[in-house]
């Protein structure tokens, strides 16, 4: 079936540091990626959505300088969280869809995600 | 405003008994989407329910779809211990509308 491989699956960094998260959809192709942001005992956040070749869309609230996102090619977008601080330790979920099947009929499938831990 | 909304929250049971987790959306959307989160693991897929009266089984697992009622049912037959983890529904409009989650606790 499909994989999306997210990797590193955990970061432990000091404040100040900025981080690389990518999204890799291994054996389809994708023009849309959606990044979410979880806390403890809550359900999926949506951050914002990648599109291949063009700028992502940022959910209200969320601030595109300080969640770079990248999409440079049809199989891999990456997160940079910039400047990280104690706040945005968090676990983040990229997910992708397969750009073969219709836009009615694409299943999401999602990366291991990410454990930001920022110390 | 989009939403969805699941319930119970939260559900302690015994081993071997049946439940229902409900899941109520908004939209007139005709795609409604099951998901299975493990502690600290990301979200595994268990159903898609793309039509008016879609029911899917798994194992002990059966979802189905109303759509005139905007209802999505998670049942669960004769639980077993494994199956606790937390559940998600999403409603499909393009992007996923996700519900809080159910925390299903089995006991044994």
């Amino acid at each position: 079936g499909a994989v999306v491989s997210q990797h590193p699956s955990r970061v432990i960094c000091k404040s100040g540091t900025s981080v690389k998260i990518e999204c890799r959809s291994l054996d389809f192709q994708a023009t849309t990626m959606f990044w979410y942001r979880q806390f403890p005992k809550q359900s999926l956040m949506l951050m914002a959505t990648s599109n291949e070749g063009s700028k992502a869309t940022y959910e209200q609230g969320v601030e595109k300088d300080k969640f770079l996102i990248n999409h440079a090619s049809l199989t891999l977008s990456t997160l940079t969280v910039t400047s990280a601080h104690p706040e945005d330790s968090s676990f983040y979920i990229c997910s992708a869809r397969d750009s073969a099947r219709g836009p009615r009929n694409q299943p999401q499938h999602f990366g291991d995600g990410t454990r930001l831990s920022i110390l | 405003e989009l939403k969805v909304e699941q319930n119970p929250l939260f559900l302690s049971m015994q081993e071997g008994k049946n439940y229902t987790i409900y899941c109520n959306y908004s939209t007139t959307s005709d795609r409604l989407y099951w998901y299975r989160q493990d502690p600290g693991k990301s979200l595994e897929s268990l159903f898609v329910l793309l039509s008016n009266g879609a029911v899917k089984q798994e194992g002990r697992l059966m979802a189905s779809l109303d759509t005139k009622a905007r209802l999505s049912t998670l049942h669960i037959t004769a639980a077993v211990h494994d199956l606790s983890a937390t559940y998600f529904c999403a409603e499909s409009n393009y992007q996923l509308i996700w519900g809080a989650g159910t925390k299903l606790i089995i006991k044994p």
